[in-house]
């Protein structure tokens, strides 16, 4: 499979807690998005990188917040003090800058998700 | 207001019916477009970017109305499968889309 991994796929942690996620891109995509998903909502924007570089991060990513992409191939995204309001699935979605008619706007490909659940 | 707006639905449609979303989005400097389908519990999968000449693929055809800042998704001849939620996303160019919260979509028999 050549799409988009994630791991893990579900995790349930207690309230302060931290959690880490990793995200595998498509091989020839050198931008990786983090997004967050609740019910009946839209996925969030939370930041992404191009190759290693973190080129923005959404208000919504609070210092408890961080994430990596340290070779610019997989990422991670870890949430310090884990809060109740964090629940959601965190989405990964990779693009290939050059790809498609609108070179720099590529289409993004989503991986499964990290379903979060914070008791 | 948010950035991208979509009319949640849903909307329930008997087999063979057309359908077709708009979304709305509030920044002129977007510079692409794509529609995705959701499944229950599942991630977004891409169904069609929009080009500013539009575009169509088989029973699905989308629509960029830059002048009203929308664009619209047509599915004909729909088939129970096409039950799904349907998000638009909106890129300015800074590397991440925005999303409406989707519309869902339900074919019954």
């Amino acid at each position: 499979d050549t799409g988009v991994s994630q791991d893990p796929r579900h995790k349930i942690t207690k309230r302060g807690q931290n959690v880490t996620f990793r995200c595998d891109p498509i091989s020839e995509h050198n931008r990786l998005y983090w997004y967050r998903q609740t019910l009946g909502q839209g996925p969030e924007f939370l930041t992404y990188f191009q190759n290693e570089a973190q080129l923005e991060k959404s208000r919504l990513l609070s210092d408890r917040f961080s994430a990596e992409r340290p070779k610019g191939s997989f990422s991670t995204l870890e949430i310090q003090r884990t809060e109740q309001g964090d629940s959601a699935m965190y989405l990964c979605a990779s693009s290939s800058r050059d790809r498609g008619p609108l070179a720099g706007l590529g289409e993004q490909f989503f991986g499964p998700g990290t379903r979060l659940t914070v008791l | 207001r948010k950035e991208v707006e979509q009319d949640p639905g849903p909307f329930n449609v008997p087999e063979g019916a057309t359908v077709a979303f708009n979304c709305t989005y509030s920044n002129s400097a977007s510079q692409s477009f794509f529609w995705y389908r959701q499944d229950c519990r599942k991630e977004p999968k891409l169904l069609m970017s929009v080009y500013s000449s539009g575009n169509e693929d088989g029973r699905f055809t989308a629509q960029l109305n830059r002048a009203s800042q929308y664009i619209s998704l047509l599915i004909r001849d729909s088939k129970l499968s096409d039950s799904a939620t349907y998000l638009c996303a909106v890129n300015a160019g800074a590397g991440k889309s925005t999303f409406g919260d989707g519309t869902t979509l339900t074919v019954k028999p």
